[in-house]
């Protein structure tokens, strides 16, 4: 069975204070790991997109990896505006197109 | 690129009326809609998959009588709770890809209460 677990799941840091975010994963065949944003009663925001291990992919202060296990989402140097829930999901071979999301990581970053 | 909107963004209904929900792609034509359901402080459940012009493929535990869903066109998918109850209450947000592309984009959102 596909499964996405996220760790931690809340993370409190101080503006510029550099950590990540975890998401480790198992599913029959990778199409597709997708990282959102998600701010309270919004929809989730696309982030990334990682299609195979050794990918990264960078949005300004974010930085997105992926290996056959798990995917890092890195945030450098964070700024209050980056205070939201990341939601990292996967697209396997089976159920075309679905998503299977993990239960998101809470970030608050403090001035 | 790549806008999806919800409407209503809220509404608030008595138990036992129905509801209506729009999704809408705006700048692409959408050959797949999702529809999720999210409580509070918990992930996205993904409640349905429609294809344009098909019936729509719901989750086990999803019941299809209660949650009406046409996606008619290929930038329109409805969601109908039908006979709502206060238990249906909930968060709901649609997604929609196209052909050849994995990417979801999502909604909004739409708040349901219902009293």
């Amino acid at each position: 069975e596909d499964q996405v677990t996220q760790s931690p799941e809340a993370l409190r840091l101080q503006e510029g204070e550099s950590s990540s975010l975890n998401c480790s994963y198992t599913v029959s065949g990778l199409r597709g790991l997708f990282w959102y944003r998600q701010d309270p009663g919004k929809g989730p925001e696309f982030l990334f997109t990682l299609y195979s291990a050794g990918e990264e992919k960078e949005k300004e202060r974010l930085k997105a990896t992926l290996t056959k296990k798990e995917s890092f989402l890195h945030i450098t140097a964070p700024k209050p505006e980056d205070s939201a829930t990341y939601l990292c999901a996967v697209q396997g071979t089976v159920g075309y197109n679905k998503l299977i999301f993990g239960a998101g990581t809470r970030l608050a970053v403090h001035p | 690129g790549a806008v999806v909107s919800q409407h209503p963004s809220w509404v608030i209904c008595k138990s036992g009326t129905s509801v209506k929900i729009e999704c809408r792609s705006l700048d692409f034509q959408a050959t797949t809609m999702f529809w999720y359901r999210q409580f509070p402080k918990q992930s996205l459940m993904l409640m349905a998959t429609s294809n344009e012009g098909s019936k729509a493929t719901y989750e086990q535990g999803v019941e299809k009588d209660k949650f009406l869903i046409n996606h008619a066109s290929l930038t329109l998918s409805t969601l109908t709770v039908t006979s709502a109850h206060p238990e249906d209450s909930s968060f709901y947000i649609c997604s929609a890809t196209t052909s050849g592309r994995e990417t979801q984009y999502f909604g909004p959102g739409t708040r349901l209460l219902v009293l």
